[in-house]
């Protein structure tokens, strides 16, 4: 039973270009959760997505930043029009319907020059 | 507004012995606590979790308590095993079932041979 994949782990990008995340949560998980960790910080709720549907996006700065997670494929965290201080390790979780324990993938970590 | 707090960066134990991570929250709303494991480069991989309405909870060498009046939760890791040196964090989340994780900022355990 494979865990929460996240691609790609590493992925650097110039100030004003696109950073496309993705994420395919586990196995029968309906639930998928965007965190973002910045140096020496802990994690920070971004975004909460059920299939086709944006729960909760509290976390999610209110410009350059998407999220989707369609009927059909990954969750996908959007970044348009990089800037330094987005660069951060972002973490994808999933969880099974009425769930509080999440499970997160190992993350990608994003650089922008 | 950090609401979830872990006020010791660090935390170095001799191997065998007891070790114990505390963490505070401040808001009142959050009914469910969960413990993970982080190692550099890697997501956090969940320990333990205890709900608001038990005082303890226990697996294998973990335990968590929780005591609700002082909003305060630790734990313990007894006995203390080299491979347990890691970033522990601590986070919360209010209404049982598919909730946004607040954590802590962690704390860094290194336990020494």
């Amino acid at each position: 039973n494979a865990g929460v994949m996240q691609n790609p782990r590493h992925l650097v990008r110039r100030r004003g270009q696109e950073a496309r995340l993705r994420c395919s949560p586990m196995k029968g998980h309906s639930h998928v959760y965007w965190y973002r960790q910045l140096p020496e910080e802990g994690l920070k709720f971004m975004v909460y997505l059920q299939k086709e549907n944006i729960i909760d996006e509290s976390g999610m700065p209110k410009e350059r930043f998407s999220a989707e997670f369609p009927k059909e494929g990954p969750s996908i965290l959007r970044i348009q029009q990089v800037v330094r201080g987005d660069s951060a390790a972002y973490f994808c979780a999933s969880s099974p319907k009425r769930s509080n324990e999440q499970f997160f993938g190992p993350g990608t970590r994003l650089t922008v020059l | 507004d950090q609401q979830v707090k872990q006020n010791s960066p660090s935390l170095s134990v001799q191997e065998g012995r007891i070790s114990i991570l505390n963490c505070d929250y401040t808001n009142s709303m959050f009914d469910y606590f969960l413990w993970y494991k982080k190692y550099p480069a890697e997501g956090p991989t969940f320990l333990i979790s205890i709900s608001s309405i038990k005082d303890k909870n226990e697996d294998g060498r973990f335990t968590v308590f929780l005591n609700k009046s002082a909003k305060h939760l630790s734990l313990h890791i007894v006995p203390s095993q080299p491979g347990d040196s890691a970033v522990y964090f601590c986070a919360a989340s209010s209404n049982f079932g598919n909730e946004k994780l607040t954590f802590g900022t962690g704390t860094r355990l290194t336990i020494i041979p």
